[in-house]
């Protein structure tokens, strides 16, 4: 079954902090995205990435990069957190094929204080 | 660019009651329509989709079709469950293999026994 795992589901990081949240699949996607779901914003993206490094902005890429070295792990870095970024962060990923479904793990919950 | 507006929620059913969770899209060329669904502390997963004008996506009782003379894609269930509960974001796909998937900002779904 298609697994994709995010490393932390809670952390609670102080501001001013690097912060990296880890994403592994393990479908061979090409695809992989992160977004953050915010109450009343729904989700948006921050960066996705259709290859080994590669990597395209988002909606919301401020305040945010992003890592893929190996083609099953993506990587969300806060490079200096601030409490704005206190977010549900989801990492998704799909084939590059059009159509092919997101499957998404079940999220990090980021608390910057 | 793309969009997605989704009814204003919050959504409380009685359990056997109908189901309609209307969503109306903006967006150029010919997009494939998608309905993901979040169960409590879960990430997002695919319930259904449709590729073409007058597809009609189903899957676990639920059902949406592909208006292109409306550009909607409304979600139905002729008789909902406590299972049922969950958030529900209806999506879009425009592009080729490096676009990306537009949410709207999802509605909470519940429903009591």
């Amino acid at each position: 079954d298609v697994k994709v795992t995010q490393s932390s589901r809670y952390l609670v990081k102080r501001t001013g902090e690097k912060v990296f949240l880890e994403c592994v699949q393990d479908m061979d996607h090409e695809n992989m995205f992160w977004y953050r779901q915010d109450p009343g914003l729904g989700l948006r993206l921050i960066y996705f990435s259709y290859d080994v490094k590669m990597k395209e902005k988002g909606d919301i890429p401020e305040g945010y990069s992003v890592s893929r070295e190996k083609k099953e792990r993506f990587s969300l870095i806060l490079e200096s957190a601030s409490t704005n970024q206190t977010s549900m962060y989801l990492c998704a990923s799909s084939l590059i094929t059009r159509n092919s479904p997101l499957h998404f793990g079940n999220g990090t919950r980021l608390t910057v204080t | 660019g793309d969009s997605v507006t989704q009814m204003e929620g919050p959504v409380t059913l009685s359990e056997e009651a109908f189901l309609t969770i209307n969503c109306t899209y903006t967006a150029t060329g010919y997009p494939s329509l998608f309905w993901y669904v979040q169960y409590p502390g879960e990430g997002l997963q695919l319930l259904l989709k449709a590729t073409k004008a007058d597809d009609k996506g189903s899957n676990k009782g639920f059902e949406a079709t592909y208006r292109k003379e409306t550009t909607s894609f409304h979600l139905e269930k002729g008789s909902v469950q406590v299972s049922d509960s969950a958030v529900y974001f209806c999506a879009l796909w425009s592009g080729g293999a490096n676009s990306k998937l537009t949410f709207g900002k999802g509605i909470t779904l519940s429903v009591r026994p």
